[in-house]
């Protein structure tokens, strides 16, 4: 069975310093990880993926994460935080084997970046 | 924006009624899947929706059931409503053309079971 671990609830950053969320994952074979960003009131959006390839993923609004395969983690980095950053943030893994393509999520991590 | 669209935005329900949510997926993409987030916690799967046919399905019971329609739009029922199943009802689409397709989520259906 695959699972995502956020260990961190809540983060706090200043506005301008970098910024790291936190995801462990656990799944059989080699994983695709997936981060999204919920803002209050509305849906997912999809941040970045790693299939295959480079370590470093990069995505949407400055965002990156790095995937590390001996810890089994997949941490989301901004270099420099923006107050609109403050959201949802949810670690998303899929087991590239399973028939169904279904998307096991973390307990999310709610970021708050302040001015 | 997603171009995934669903139908209604909140919904107010009471114990036992049975309810309809609808979801309309991304031009192009041919794989529904439906989500439930409670609140606090992350999205969990409930199933999903291939070519017509239930693709796989997470640990729901059968009260939950859905339908794909040949415009790969799709429908989430639940019955007997309980009260735990007040959440958030995420729809999300894909295009299963490979393995490494993305979902992509619409704004999703607030219900409220009293």
């Amino acid at each position: 069975a695959q699972s995502v671990a956020q260990p961190e609830d809540q983060v706090n950053v200043a506005e301008g310093n970098p910024l790291t969320v936190k995801c462990t994952y656990s799944v059989s074979g080699n994983p695709y990880l997936f981060w999204y960003v919920q803002y209050p009131n509305r849906g997912l959006q999809f941040l970045l993926k790693y299939i295959t390839g480079d370590n470093l993923v990069k995505g949407s609004y400055g965002f990156e994460a790095e995937f590390n395969k001996s810890q089994t983690s997949f941490h989301l980095k901004k270099p420099s935080a923006l107050v609109s950053d403050s959201a949802l943030y949810f670690c998303a893994v899929r087991d590239p084997l399973g028939s169904a393509r279904q998307l096991t999520f973390g307990s999310g991590t709610q970021l708050t970046v302040l001015p | 924006e997603t171009g995934v669209t669903q139908s209604p935005t909140h919904l107010i329900k009471t114990r036992g009624q049975q309810v309809t949510l609808r979801c309309s997926s991304q031009s192009g993409h041919n794989t529904v899947s439906w989500y439930q987030q409670a609140l606090g916690q992350g999205p969990q799967f409930i199933f999903q929706y291939y070519r017509e046919e239930e693709n796989g399905r997470g640990n729901f019971p059968p009260r939950f059931s859905g339908l794909q329609f040949p415009n790969y739009s799709s429908e989430l029922n639940v019955n007997a409503l309980e009260l735990d199943d007040s959440a958030l009802y995420l729809c999300a689409s894909s295009r299963t053309s490979s393995r490494q397709e993305t979902q992509y989520f619409g704004p999703g259906t607030r219900l409220l079971v009293l």
